[in-house]
């Protein structure tokens, strides 16, 4: 079975400063690789994502994650974040060889950013 | 606009009450989703449905009974609830073909507390 660790509940910096979230998973297969954001008072909703080729992958809003096989790892980074990037983050992973349809999702980080 | 919508985003009910909620996707997808967000737990996927079939349940209790009459609207119906069934539901959809992973859309949610 896959599983997705997150391993940062609850991130606070300071308005300008870098951001590295992070995200292991555990499954020996292809993947594909998401990461989700649900900003206060909206839906989830996609914010990247891996399936192959580069494994640097940009999403919206400045946001990149860097998807390393060998370390089972698909972190999120961003070089500067925004007061408007608070949010809570999730990280999810979809087997390729089992139903295409069902990703498992991390606990979630939060995001605090003062501005 | 997430092309996700979900009745009602708001419900409150008894134990011994019979409810349902909707969702409607609006984005040609052929799967759609249930989650159970509770807070402090990771996103917990309850029953998907691919091209009108359940392919999947979560071992999710038979109080809560998925249906879905075609390929753009989902419900799930309520009886005889728990007070820690209270959580968000989140209803998702995504293309669905085998072997392909796809990126889900999800709804805003609705917001149910069983008194």
């Amino acid at each position: 079975a896959q599983s997705v660790s997150q391993h940062n509940h609850h991130v606070i910096l300071s308005e300008a400063a870098s951001l590295e979230l992070g995200c292991n998973y555990s499954y020996g297969g292809t993947v594909n690789l998401f990461w989700y954001v649900q900003y206060p008072g909206q839906h989830l909703q996609l914010l990247l994502k891996y399936f192959s080729g580069d494994p640097l992958v940009k999403g919206i809003k400045g946001f990149e994650a860097e998807f390393i096989k060998s370390k089972f790892s698909f972190n999120l980074r961003k070089p500067s974040v925004q007061w408007s990037d608070t949010a809570e983050y999730f990280c999810a992973v979809n087997a390729s060889s089992t139903n295409a349809g069902k990703s498992t999702f991390g606990d979630g980080t939060t995001l605090t950013v003062k501005p | 606009e997430t092309g996700v919508t979900q009745t009602p985003r708001h419900l409150v009910m008894g134990m011994t009450n019979k409810k349902s909620l909707k969702c409607e996707q609006h984005l040609g997808h052929n799967a759609m989703y249930w989650y159970k967000q509770s807070a402090k737990k990771p996103l917990e996927l309850m029953f998907v449905y691919n091209f009108k079939e359940q392919t999947e349940n979560n071992s999710v209790p038979s109080r809560f009974s998925p249906e879905c009459p075609n390929s753009s609207h989902l419900f799930l119906h309520l009886h005889t609830l728990q007070p820690e069934d209270s959580a968000l539901y989140l209803c998702a959809s995504s293309h669905h073909l085998a072997g392909e992973s796809y990126e889900q859309y999800f709804g805003p949610g609705t917001r149910l507390t069983v008194t």
